[in-house]
């Protein structure tokens, strides 16, 4: 079966315009990830989805991000008035989820790399 | 707190000699530890768990509960080994994945 799929691949996009990224997880995965990930800075954590539990949305580094997953399937990352500290790439993840989801193995998409002129 | 340390940022070895890794990790119950690795254009996977105590690709990794460390192992370095890694903790079955920072590990011929 298909595995976590991303879009765009890339983005260029100028400073101050809105962007969102799509994350389509693998089917029946109840936990899904986004991440960002940059040089020097690792992989960072931004959200995670549980099933029908509230987000944790701890990771967001600014207001002008967002996420939602929809019918507990895709989601979009938002990320309004963007700035060029902004450019990375962003991965998506998912997991089956068991109890909790924390133990399963992470299945990760290809990526966006958003670069903000 | 949750934190999972990768002191190296870059770790330059020769083809040939022995890797270490390092992770260390802060948590005060019972921790599931994992290694996720990058290689260059693919995507971040699975490395190997704790739990199913195996060797893949020739790595290894024992959890040290009383150094609190998860230091990934491979006696003889292949050129092929030459990737990002992650070291990557679950706590309780609620709680969300952390990952550490990442090594880059340069195999050098």
């Amino acid at each position: 079966g298909a595995g976590v799929s991303q879009s765009p691949s890339n983005k260029v996009t100028e400073k101050g315009k809105d962007v969102e990224l799509r994350c389509d997880p693998i089917s029946g995965h109840t936990a899904l990830y986004w991440y960002r990930q940059s040089l020097g800075q690792g992989l960072e954590f931004l959200i995670y989805f549980q099933g029908n539990s509230a987000p944790d949305k701890s990771g967001l580094p600014s207001d002008r991000f967002s996420a939602e997953r929809t019918g507990g399937s895709v989601s979009t990352l938002t990320i309004q008035r963007t700035q060029q500290e902004d450019s990375a790439v962003y991965l998506c993840a998912s997991s089956l989820g068991l109890a909790g989801g924390g133990g399963d193995t992470q299945y990760f998409g290809p990526g966006t790399r958003l670069t903000v002129l | 707190a949750q934190r999972v340390t990768q002191p190296e940022k870059l770790l330059s070895v020769f083809k040939g000699a022995p890797v270490e890794l390092k992770c260390n990790y802060s948590y005060s119950g019972s921790p599931e530890l994992f290694w996720y690795v990058q290689y260059s254009r693919q995507r971040l996977q699975l490395l190997l768990r704790h739990i199913s105590r195996e060797s893949i690709k020739g790595f290894t990794a024992d959890l040290n509960k009383g150094e609190t460390s998860f230091h990934l192992k491979k006696p003889f370095a292949q050129e092929e080994d030459s990737a990002m890694y992650y070291c990557a903790l679950s706590g309780s079955r609620d709680d969300k994945i952390i990952f550490g920072k990442g090594t880059r590990l340069h195999i050098l011929p």
